[in-house]
C-alpha cells in the first residue's frame, strides 16, 4: 500500500463547476498537508498549506483535512479553464521532514 | 525575494554519454535542496536530498549521483545515461516550515 493515494483522473467538469480533489493516507503522522499545482512541462507550484486538521480558504480554494479519516480534500469553486493542471497532494510528518507526495490528479475544466 | 534556476528546459542525450544539471537558490542561505524525477502516471520520485554543502543522501539506488559544491548549487550527474533515465527532473528547496518550492524542470530524452 502507498503511503498516499491520490486518483490520477482525468476529471473532466464544465467550467463553473465545483471540483472536489482528494488524497487519502496511511501514517497517521503526518500533520503537515499540502497542494500543489502542475501545469504541463511546468514545475509544480505550492497552492495550500496546512497544519493538522481543519480547514483554510484562500481565495476560490478551500483545503480540508479530516485526520481522523486519513483524508484530505481540496475545494475549487467557480472552477475555470485555467485550473486545467494536475494538482498533487503532499505531506510530511514535521515540517522539516522529507515531502511524501501523491501521484496527482489531472483536471480538465471545459469553456 | 527568493528564486530557483533549473537548466537546461530540455535536453536530449545518446545513451551512454554523460549528464549534468544544475540548480541554483537565490535569496536564501542553508536551504534543503532536492533532485526529483517526474514520470508519467508515477507521480514525483525523490533521487537526492542535502541539508548542506557536502551532504548528499540518496533516496534510491540508481545511475545517478548528485553533489553540492556550494550552499546554493545542487548539480545531479550521470557518467553514462540509460534510456531509463529519460523523464522530467525537478529540483526544489525547502527551509522548514512552508513547503516545497520546485524549479521550472529539465525535460530529458535519452536517446
Amino acid at each position: 500500500q502507498k503511503e498516499v493515494e491520490q486518483d490520477p483522473g482525468p476529471l473532466s467538469v464544465p467550467e463553473g463547476a465545483i471540483v472536489s480533489l482528494n488524497c487519502t493516507y496511511s501514517n497517521s503522522a503526518f500533520q503537515y498537508f499540502m497542494w500543489y499545482r502542475q501545469y504541463s512541462r511546468k514545475g509544480p507550484e505550492l497552492l495550500m498549506y496546512t497544519y493538522s486538521s481543519g480547514n483554510k480558504e484562500d481565495g476560490r480554494f478551500t483545503a480540508q483535512v479530516d485526520k481522523s479519516s486519513k483524508y484530505i480534500s481540496l475545494f475549487i469553486r467557480d472552477s475555470q479553464p485555467s485550473d486545467s493542471a494536475t494538482y498533487l497532494c503532499a505531506m510530511s510528518e514535521t515540517g522539516f521532514q522529507k515531502l511524501v507526495f501523491g501521484t496527482g490528479t489531472r483536471l480538465l475544466v471545459s469553456p | 525575494s527568493q528564486t530557483i534556476h533549473q537548466w537546461p528546459a530540455t535536453l536530449v542525450q545518446p545513451v551512454g554519454s554523460p549528464l549534468s544539471l544544475e540548480c541554483t537558490v537565490e535569496g536564501t542561505s542553508n536551504p534543503n535542496l532536492y533532485w526529483y524525477r517526474q514520470a508519467a502516471g508515477r507521480g514525483l520520485q525523490l533521487l537526492f536530498y542535502s541539508v548542506g554543502i557536502g551532504q548528499i543522501s540518496s533516496e534510491v539506488p540508481q545511475n545517478l549521483s548528485a553533489s553540492r559544491p556550494q550552499d546554493r548549487q545542487f548539480i545531479l550527474s550521470s557518467k553514462k545515461l540509460l534510456l531509463s533515465d529519460s523523464g522530467f527532473y525537478l529540483c526544489a528547496w525547502s527551509k522548514g516550515h512552508g513547503g516545497y518550492t520546485f524549479g521550472s524542470g529539465t525535460r530529458l530524452t535519452v536517446v
